[in-house]
């Protein structure tokens, strides 16, 4: 499709397996970020690619979580050691960022992880 | 970047125009006002942003008051589908600075 793909869309983790939820942005998009989304909140940045390049990570909440794009399309989030405070939706986004678009970010449907 | 104030909540009659209002009196000069609304179960979907001109796109209107402190973003004829959570999300310049601050949003309910 032509969207920001993400998967998987439900992961059932038990407390303290790794996890891995990958995204798959708009084909040609330069910009790519990660957001986690708790119940009832809005989502908060975790970190943002330009290309392979990781530019800002300010918003990983611990060394447990850990991102990367090595060729600058795919992106993989991984947890390691899950917690249960982890639990949340995490929405992938990705954006043109040319000079002409108008700064719209185009999000996924996000991976919804449980931890128990 | 600077911060947003939403109500909460809002309800709207199905056909009626939905106002939804947004305060940012700190934003400053290169600020770029955006929004953003998020149906149930899906990711964040933009709607429009506006610098100081009031504009207008097939989904919606902004009017950003002549001081910037605060805008409206405006649903003309809300229908059932608008039912979602709208989020005012203030940022720099869309190039070298696109990582956008999402608050609480408003939850909008369209009532038929």
């Amino acid at each position: 499709g032509a969207g920001v793909s993400q998967s998987p869309r439900y992961k059932v983790a038990k407390r303290g397996q790794d996890v891995a939820l990958r995204c798959d942005p708009i084909s040609g998009h330069v910009s790519l970020f990660w957001y986690q989304q708790a119940l009832g909140q809005g989502p908060e940045f975790l970190t943002y690619f330009q290309n392979e390049a990781q530019l800002d990570k300010s918003g990983l909440p611990s060394d447990r979580f850990f991102a990367e794009r090595p060729e600058g399309s795919v992106s993989t989030l991984k947890i390691q050691r899950t917690q249960q405070e982890d639990s949340a939706v995490y929405l992938c986004a990705s954006s043109p960022r040319t000079l002409d678009s108008t700064g719209e970010l185009f999000f996924g449907e996000g991976s919804r992880l449980t931890v128990l | 970047d600077a911060k947003t104030t939403q109500p909460p909540s809002m309800d709207c009659a199905e056909g009626r125009a939905a106002n939804l209002p947004c305060n940012h009196s700190t934003i400053s000069g290169n600020e770029y006002v955006y929004w953003y609304r998020q149906i149930h179960s899906q990711g964040p979907q933009y709607i429009i942003h506006g610098l100081k001109n009031n504009e207008t796109n097939e989904m919606a209107s902004l009017i950003i008051t002549e001081d910037r402190k605060s805008s409206t973003l405006i649903l003309p004829h809300a229908t059932l589908r608008d039912t979602a959570v709208y989020y005012c999300i203030v940022r720099g310049s869309n190039f070298g600075n696109e990582k956008l601050t999402f608050g609480t949003g408003t939850r909008l309910t369209i009532i038929p």
